[in-house]
This record gives C-alpha cells, sequence and structure tokens, in this order.
C-alpha cells in the first residue's frame, strides 16, 4: 500500500485565493482527519469523517474552511478565501476504527500551505 | 479540561547517549497513550502504544512507560542515533471508542542529536 498520499505537497498562494488540499486515504480504512500544524499550536485536529460521513467539524477555524468526503478514497479540504494567517502544514490521517482497533492514525506527508 | 502537557519542549543531546522525553495528561477516562516521532518534513509516525494495564513497552531503541496513577509516561531513548533527530508528540486518547473526538495532543518535544 502507497499510505496515504496528499496533494499538492507544496501550495503558494496569494491572500483572497482559493486552495483546495486532496487527500487519498489507505484502502480499507473507514476514518479520516484532517489537521493543522504550526510551530505554535502544534497538531490541531479540524475535522474528521467515519464511512464518509463528517462526525466532528469542531475544529474547523471558521466557514471559510470547509471539508468533504464524497467516497472512501478521496477527500478535500477546501479554504476560501485564504489569508496570511492560515499559512502552515495540513496532514491528512487514515485509521481503522472499530471497537477492536487500537485507532492508530496513518499519517499522509503533509501540504505546506505558504499564504501570502 | 483534557490537556497532554510534554517537557521538555527541546532538546539537544550528544550522539550515543540516552535521554528521556516526559509526558503528563490530564485526559479521563484513559483508554490508551501513544507516542509518535516525526521526522522534518513528514509525518508523525507511531512508535508506541500503551493501555491502562501496561507500564513498559520497547520498541528497538525506544522505551516508554506508563504510570496511569499518576498520570504520567515517558519515553527513553537508549544509545541515540542521529537519525533520532525529531519531534516526539504524546497523544492521550480519552474515551473507550476511540474516535477522534477522544483524542488529545501534545505539542511535543523537538530532539536534536549532535554527533
Amino acid at each position: 500500500d502507497a499510505g496515504v498520499i496528499q496533494s499538492p505537497r507544496h501550495e503558494v498562494t496569494e491572500m483572497g485565493q482559493e486552495v483546495t488540499l486532496r487527500c487519498k486515504p489507505i484502502s480499507g480504512h473507514n476514518s479520516l482527519f484532517w489537521y493543522r500544524q504550526t510551530m505554535m499550536r502544534g497538531l490541531e485536529l479540524l475535522i474528521y469523517f467515519n464511512n464518509n460521513v463528517p462526525i466532528d467539524d469542531s475544529g474547523m477555524p471558521e466557514d471559510r474552511f470547509s471539508a468533504k468526503m464524497p467516497n472512501a478514497s478521496f477527500s478535500t479540504l477546501k479554504i476560501q478565501p485564504s489569508e496570511p494567517r492560515d499559512s502552515a502544514v495540513y496532514f491528512c490521517a487514515s485509521s481503522l476504527f472499530g471497537r477492536n482497533s487500537n485507532n492508530e492514525q496513518f499519517f499522509g506527508p503533509g501540504t505546506r500551505l505558504t499564504v501570502l | 479540561k483534557n490537556q497532554v502537557e510534554q517537557s521538555p519542549q527541546s532538546l539537544i543531546i550528544l550522539e550515543g547517549k540516552n535521554c528521556t522525553l516526559q509526558c503528563n495528561y490530564t485526559v479521563s477516562p484513559f483508554s490508551n497513550l501513544r507516542w509518535y516521532k516525526q521526522d522534518t518534513g513528514r509525518g508523525p509516525v507511531s512508535l508506541t502504544i500503551m493501555t491502562f494495564s501496561e507500564n513498559t513497552k520497547s520498541n528497538g531503541r525506544y522505551t516508554a512507560t506508563l504510570d496511569a496513577d499518576t498520570k504520567q509516561s515517558s519515553l527513553h531513548i537508549t544509545a541515540s542515533q542521529l537519525s533520532d533527530s525529531a519531534s516526539y508528540i504524546c497523544v492521550v486518547t480519552g474515551n473507550s471508542g476511540g474516535g477522534a473526538d477522544g483524542l488529545t495532543f501534545g505539542k511535543g518535544t523537538h530532539l536534536i542529536i549532535q554527533p
């Protein structure tokens, strides 16, 4: 398995532009997570899906952020309009969630976003 | 409020030396505690997971301990190597379901191994 795949790996954009980050989870995993990581705040959970359904989006900073999971093999995180304070590394992770699972999350390589 | 505090924030040691990283948590109820290693420019990778009944668990040169009474965990690295340079993140799961709403992340310890 190729692991969690994220694209793009790097994104530089100007304030006000729309940004779309993409994630392909590990095949067979039923949970998908979007995180944001900064030096100041560490890893922050933005939203997670279970069986393609958003379960908790309380970590989404504001309405400018939205996430979708149209099927089990693809998810997007969109920022519109982007602002300089959105600059961070965004990670996608997937796991097999269930009563007997140990909830290990497998992380993708991340997307480094810079908003000028 | 559930919290995970890690110390030190950063640490520099010489290659070959041992070191210990600390994780204190206030998460309750407790399900498990996991240590992740994050190399620069990469996503975190799980090193070890500990449940309530486990006191010690090893993964090569990494040994994690857990004291569920005092709500403390440590990660000991023996005979450090340059490849151990990374951030180490402590994550505590606070419910039996294991969903993300039960996860609390520490901010990590940044470890640098110098030759």
